[in-house]
């Protein structure tokens, strides 16, 4: 399969835990995005790389939030001391930019996480 | 920043019968949009999108959107739809590199 992939699927955590997302982008892709989708809306923005520099964090990204892509490829999503704010689908996509053309972006399947 | 808005959070319709899904956008210099749609339990894939050139342009599963620059919209319409069809529908915007989704349209076809 050489889709976008998501790890895990689902997490449920207590507030107050820490937890991390993976998300393993299409092979040949040199940008990786992560988004955040709550119940009865679209996914919104956080944050992307271009390899392994982070361009760009959404205001909806807090200081509780850190994401990295250390070698370019892979890239994980952390959130520490959780709160049941934080409980939604985030979703990871990765494109091809080449020159100054944008590519479609291909989304993983998500990890749904709930906070109790 | 661009955006879009859905007009319908929910569709309820029969097999076989046309459906047709409204968006408007934002206006800006330049535009690109998308419908994407997500089938239950599976990941977000694209449909089918307006960069230029023609304003009608078309998926490989029947499913058509009108790009109209006087009315801004961008709605999508299928003449005949199958029960494999209901999912949730998102009209989606591109401004630099990021993509700003609609809050989504539910299709559900009923036989």
């Amino acid at each position: 399969d050489t889709g976008v992939s998501q790890d895990p699927r689902h997490k449920i955590t207590k507030r107050g835990q820490n937890v991390t997302f993976r998300c393993d982008p299409i092979s040949e892709h040199n940008r990786l995005y992560w988004y955040r989708q709550t119940l009865g809306q679209g996914p919104e923005f956080l944050t992307y790389f271009q390899n392994e520099a982070q361009l760009e964090k959404s205001r909806l990204l807090s200081d509780r939030f850190s994401a990295e892509r250390p070698k370019g490829s892979f890239s994980t999503l952390e959130i520490q001391r959780t709160e049941q704010g934080d409980s939604a689908m985030y979703l990871c996509a990765s494109s091809l930019k080449v020159g100054g053309v944008e590519n479609e972006q291909f989304f993983g399947p998500g990890t749904r996480l709930t906070v109790l | 920043a661009q955006s879009v808005t859905q007009l319908d959070s929910q569709v309820p319709v029969f097999e076989e019968a046309p459906v047709e899904l409204r968006c408007n956008y934002s206006s800006s210099v330049s535009v690109y949009l998308f419908w994407y749609v997500q089938y239950p339990n599976q990941g977000l894939q694209l449909l089918l999108k307006y960069l230029s050139g023609s304003t009608l342009v078309e998926s490989i599963n029947g499913f058509e959107a009108e790009f109209n620059k006087s009315q801004t919209s961008f709605h999508l319409r299928k003449p005949s739809v199958h029960i494999s069809d209901t999912a949730e529908y998102f009209c989606v915007t591109l401004s630099d590199y990021k993509l700003s989704f609609g809050a989504g349209t539910t299709v559900t076809v009923r036989a």
